[in-house]
């Protein structure tokens, strides 16, 4: 079965503090992708990156970075000096398997970046 | 380039009354359709997919349902509301493949009185 866990339910970090967010997922499809998405308070999810399971190199965008791991079946999203911008939900995301429509959530992890 | 739109933003509804929520895309053709629900301070449940015109699965049975009029068109209605129906509800669209990325609309609250 296919599973996304999200294990941090709410993080507090002062301004400019980096910040890690843990993305654990279980799959048995050898082709897949991850995903991470941020709510902001207004509620619109908004697509922040989109992963394959063959490109294991980290991603750096700005302030934000990701650590893709299949040995350890990780996907984290690190936000380096944090902003109080940032704070939001953000979900971890894996795409279904192979034939279905179905993206696997996490339970999301709500940050709050204090000023 | 792609825009996704939702109307209404806010809706309370009494009990029993009928639904219906829109979501429409723009720039794009025969793209794949959401409908979630996020309750209070929780996940995302994903109520309905559509793949094409008049093609709607569905994926927890309860008193919504789904239409594709159109192609660029998705609606959730409901003959009648429950209190367990209230909850932030997001279309999303999607270009072609079940694996390419989500692109998710502003959402509709609604909250059953």
């Amino acid at each position: 079965a296919q599973k996304v866990t999200q294990a941090q339910t709410e993080i507090s970090v002062v301004e400019k503090e980096d910040v890690t967010l843990d993305c654990v997922y279980e799959t048995r499809d050898t082709t897949y992708y991850l995903f991470w998405y941020k709510q902001p308070p207004s509620g619109e999810l908004v697509f922040l990156i989109r992963r394959n399971s063959f490109d294991e190199q980290n991603e750096i965008s700005g302030r934000y970075s990701w650590n893709f791991q299949k040995s350890t079946s990780s996907f984290n999203f690190t936000i380096t000096a944090s902003q109080v911008v940032d704070s939001a939900v953000y979900f971890c995301a894996l795409s279904g398997t192979k034939g279905t429509y179905k993206y696997i959530f996490g339970t999301g992890t709500r940050l709050k970046v204090l000023a | 380039s792609q825009t996704i739109h939702q109307w209404p933003a806010t809706l309370v509804q009494p009990v029993g009354s009928p639904l219906s929520l829109e979501c429409t895309v723009e720039g794009t053709s025969n793209p794949n359709l959401y409908w979630y629900r996020q309750a209070a301070g929780r996940g995302l449940q994903l109520l309905f997919y559509s793949v094409g015109i008049g093609q709607i699965s569905s994926e927890v049975p309860q008193n919504l349902s789904a239409s594709r009029p159109q192609d660029r068109q998705f609606i959730l209605s409901s003959k009648k509301l429950l209190l367990s129906d209230s909850g932030f509800y997001l279309c999303a669209w999607q270009p072609g493949s079940a694996s390419d990325t989500q692109y998710f609309g502003p959402g509709t609250r609604l909250t059953v009185l």
